[in-house]
């Protein structure tokens, strides 16, 4: 499978402030995805990163607050702009196998604190 | 949309036992079933899954059974190691807008006592 690192691996942030957070594969793929852990909590998908459009976010996540970029097939970038408190968070990003049920692998995500 | 409930939230055990985790999914178009371990500071980790032609599969200590008529998917780790202590997710997916989105259950904490 694919090697998925993240950049920072864990950032302590101020209020109102943005963080980027990269993730790059070792290989092309189509799919990559960012997800959401809040602490102990469950993963949650904000969104699909497309190559060359939109990104699409799921219902509860908007492209204002949580902008994505994704200018090639083996880098993609997640801002969390406006940071809260309730931002603090484990982010993740995933790549998606082409077979067809789409396997997904993590990267080892940014653990971000907000204060 | 789809819906995972996984049970229970935490696990101790001592080592050698058996560990089973179970969860159970809302769709019935959902096809297919992984799980993932994630250790402590760490990614989630596909280490099994299942497809919803199959009913059971089985890697080494670890083995998955799904019931497609009850909606439920078991996750069984046989001779518990201290190693295998970490949280343990199952997810349900289906294909929809042109891949197969992940939901995933609230998550297992296993703890394998020495």
């Amino acid at each position: 499978s694919a090697v998925i690192s993240q950049k920072p691996s864990r950032d302590i942030c101020q209020r109102g402030t943005s963080l980027t957070i990269q993730c790059q594969v070792d290989s092309q793929v189509t799919m990559m995805f960012w997800y959401r852990q809040q602490p102990g909590q469950s993963l949650t998908l904000i969104a699909t990163a497309n190559q060359g459009s939109e990104a699409t976010y799921e219902s509860g996540f908007v492209i204002d607050k949580f902008p994505i970029s994704r200018p090639n097939l083996t880098f993609s970038t997640l801002t969390v702009s406006n940071m809260s408190p309730e931002d603090s968070s484990i982010y993740l990003c995933s790549v998606g196998r082409l077979t067809p049920y789409n396997e997904q692998f993590f990267g080892p995500g940014t653990r971000l604190t907000v204060l | 949309g789809e819906n995972v409930e996984q049970h229970p939230s935490t696990l101790s055990v001592q080592e050698g036992d058996s560990a089973v985790i179970k969860c159970t999914y809302s769709d019935s178009a959902s096809n297919y079933f992984p799980w993932y371990k994630q250790e402590l500071g760490k990614g989630p980790q596909l280490i099994i899954d299942i497809r919803s032609n199959v009913g059971e599969k089985k890697d080494q200590r670890i083995a998955v059974t799904l019931n497609k008529t009850a909606k439920h998917f078991s996750l069984h780790i046989t001779e518990t190691q201290p190693e295998d202590s970490a949280v343990y997710f199952c997810a349900a997916s289906r294909r929809s807008g042109g891949y197969n989105k992940l939901i995933f259950g609230a998550g297992t904490r296993l703890a394998v006592h020495p």
